[in-house]
């Protein structure tokens, strides 16, 4: 059974850091890997989706990486601001089925 | 393009009532996967539907239940509700294929007193 995990489950950096989220997931036998972000009792919001093929993907301040065979992603966030404050998921799509999510990374941005 | 809309956007219901919760898929999507989310948890999936008929089932139990529409909307049932459906439930849809990205809408907020 695939079961992801995210370290850690809490972050609070000042404005400007650069961080890192981690993921992993327990069986690399997955078609992609996507991170989402949500906000307080919102909906997700996709932000990198990365085939299995692929090594990492990157979208403006957002870099993820993909290493399959040791069951790891990671989200680097370059130069971060207040408004990327929010829950970070990282999810698996293993085989045809759906994504399994892992619980989450709550950031803080602090101006 | 229109996103996935859902309705309504929050809903109190009491212990043994039913609930039907309502998605619009995006326009061009035949898929739909609906989802529940506990607080502080991560998404869990409950089923999916393609082309009007359930392609895949999580761990729920039977009295969730669904049903998708010729125009590829759908809908979530629960009967008999429990405390513990208290949840955001979140409805995405895809294009299909394992490949492509699920898109999701804004969640409906249950409440079961």
């Amino acid at each position: 059974k695939q079961e992801v995990t995210q370290i850690p489950a809490a972050l609070s950096v000042p404005e400007g850091e650069n961080l890192v989220l981690n993921c992993s997931f327990t069986d690399s036998a997955i078609y992609n890997l996507q991170w989402f972000r949500q906000d307080p009792g919102k909906g997700l919001t996709s932000l990198l989706l990365i085939q299995s093929s692929q090594r990492e993907q990157t979208s403006g301040r957002l870099n993820a990486s993909l290493d399959k065979s040791s069951g790891r992603s990671t989200l680097y966030i370059a130069a971060s601001q207040p408004g990327d404050s929010a829950t970070y998921l990282c999810a698996v799509r293993p085989g045809g089925q759906n994504f399994v999510f892992g619980p989450g990374t709550r950031l803080s941005v602090l101006p | 393009e229109t996103g996935v809309t859902q309705s309504p956007t929050h809903l109190i219901k009491t212990r043994g009532q039913q609930v039907t919760l309502r998605c619009s898929s995006q326009s061009g999507h035949n898929t739909v996967s609906w989802y529940q989310q506990a607080l502080g948890q991560g998404p869990q999936f409950i089923f999916q539907y393609y082309r009007e008929e359930e392609n895949g089932r999580g761990n729920f139990p039977p009295r969730f239940s669904g049903l998708q529409f010729p125009n590829y909307s759908s809908e979530l049932n629960v009967n008999a509700l429990e405390l513990d459906d208290s949840a955001l439930y979140l409805c995405a849809s895809s294009s299909g294929g394992a490949q492509e990205t699920q898109y999701f809408g804004p969640g409906t907020r249950l409440l079961v007193l």
